[in-house]
């Protein structure tokens, strides 16, 4: 079963708007998630790296003050995307380490119109 | 150079032929190894990992690692058109703060 769980799966949003995706970890606790962005056709990005109770760390060239990232309690992490554009559309996928492997979230696609 | 190179293909294959995938990786700081498919529109799912050199299997997937010439491979026996997916292999190194390395993916078509 799902170890790692997004949502929502799809968003449309309107240009300007914010839109929220949560990652949650089911049945263990995730100190720490990480957040992509994959364009069709191509590798997952790491964006940031989500840390429980402390700031992010955003990787080189990605907006903090346009990704929001929150860990607030040690099973869910969100990523919010502020005043979105239509060149931020892409999928969303968040994943946790779980002992010495990763697993991934289903994804969310995100449509900005 | 890429820290871990993988043949992006595109692989096509019959259905019930061996499929073999590979890595090779210049770190000898990986410790960890892993297999994932991603089907399109889908977020990777895990299929396998290992830390140590050898085979291990499961069902019709075989990963197989070779610390000394650092290589990874999965194999997957009796392929389906339902294993139509990217392959990617990934590693960890602890230096790395969990951070997953990837190869760049092997798109798979198995036609019936």
């Amino acid at each position: 079963g799902a170890v790692v769980s997004q949502h929502p799966s799809w968003v449309i949003c309107k240009s300007g708007t914010s839109v929220k995706i949560e990652c949650r970890s089911l049945d263990f606790q995730a100190t720490t998630m990480f957040w992509y962005r994959q364009f069709p056709k191509q590798s997952l990005m790491l964006m940031a790296t989500s840390n429980e109770g402390s700031k992010a760390t955003y990787e080189q060239g990605v907006e903090k003050d346009k990704f929001l990232i929150n860990h607030a309690s040690l099973t869910l992490s969100t990523l919010t995307v502020t005043s979105a554009h239509p060149e931020d559309s892409s999928f969303y996928i968040c994943s946790a380490r779980v002992r010495n492997t990763i697993y991934f979230g289903e994804g969310s696609w995100l449509t900005v119109v | 150079q890429k820290e871990v190179e993988q043949d992006p293909g595109p692989l096509s294959v019959p259905e019930g032929a061996i499929v073999s995938l590979n890595c090779t990786y210049s770190n000898s700081a990986f410790q960890y190894f892993m297999w994932y498919r991603q089907y399109s529109r889908k977020g990777p799912e895990l299929l396998m990992y290992t830390y140590s050199s050898g085979n291990k299997e499961d069902g019709r997937f075989t990963a197989q690692v070779d610390k000394s010439s650092k290589y990874i491979s999965l194999f997957i026996r009796d392929s389906q058109p339902s294993d139509s997916a990217t392959y990617l292999c990934a590693m960890i190194r602890e230096t790395s703060g969990s951070r997953l390395t990837f190869g760049e993916g092997t798109q798979l078509t198995v036609n019936p």
